[in-house]
């Protein structure tokens, strides 16, 4: 089983509906990550978490919200998807060594 | 806040030559640094990271990287790529004490037979 698992791992949905991909990892670690790749565009920071009671924003955090459930869970919500924010989004963690350990990604598309 | 830029989008090299890849970060003290590689369809896997201590650090798969502060690069070497390295790189920069790490936009390697 992967360490990082990301749900779902596909998803199709209309503009303005309400979205969450989920994220649960079983390193033990305290800090995870959302990013969003596009082509061309790298990874880009969407937030990140310390810890249950800490969240931070990222590079591009408009329009989205997370939840941190507990230190192994952490969602990533897009309360009313737009076209744009079709992509391709990574959920990761670490425990403070720097390396981070990447989910296999969730394609969300917006039509 | 820090930031990274890796100048090539694409590069083009022969299978058995040398690779260099160019990183350059920005950020006033000196940042914790890493190179990821990403295979088609695939996540990221981390191939080498800098911290402190010797500026030049191995990596798996027989790559390195050297930090020289008074450029401020990080770029990634490798002295004979094999068709199997074909991939997207990407440079990634974190500061001290906080846990933010970006990433730069990567550069695709194409491998000619």
């Amino acid at each position: 089983d992967a360490d990082v698992t990301q749900t779902p791992r596909n998803r199709i949905t209309k503009t303005g509906k309400r979205i969450m991909l989920e994220c649960s990892q079983t390193k033990g670690h305290d800090r995870m990550y959302w990013y969003r790749q596009d082509p061309g565009l790298g990874l880009q920071l969407i937030y990140y978490s310390f810890d249950v009671k800490d969240i931070n924003k990222g590079e591009i955090s408009d329009g989205y919200s997370v939840s941190r459930q507990a230190q192994a869970k952490f969602s990533l919500s897009l309360e009313s998807a737009i076209p744009n924010q079709t992509a391709l989004y990574f959920c990761a963690s670490t425990d403070g060594t720097g390396e981070l350990f990447f989910g296999e990604g969730s394609r969300l598309t917006v039509l | 806040a820090q930031s990274v830029t890796q100048p090539d989008i694409h590069i083009t090299v022969s299978e058995g030559a040398s690779l260099e890849l160019r990183c350059n970060y920005s950020y006033g003290a000196t940042p914790y640094l890493f190179w990821y590689v990403q295979s088609p369809g695939q996540g990221l896997q981390l191939l080498l990271k800098y911290f402190s201590g010797d500026t030049l650090v191995q990596g798996i798969k027989g790559f390195e990287a050297e930090f020289k502060r008074s450029q401020s690069s990080f770029n990634l070497r490798k002295p004979s790529v094999h068709w199997s390295d074909a991939a997207e790189y990407f440079c990634a920069v974190g500061a001290p004490g906080d846990d933010k790490i970006i990433f730069g936009k990567g550069t695709r390697l194409h491998i000619l037979p």
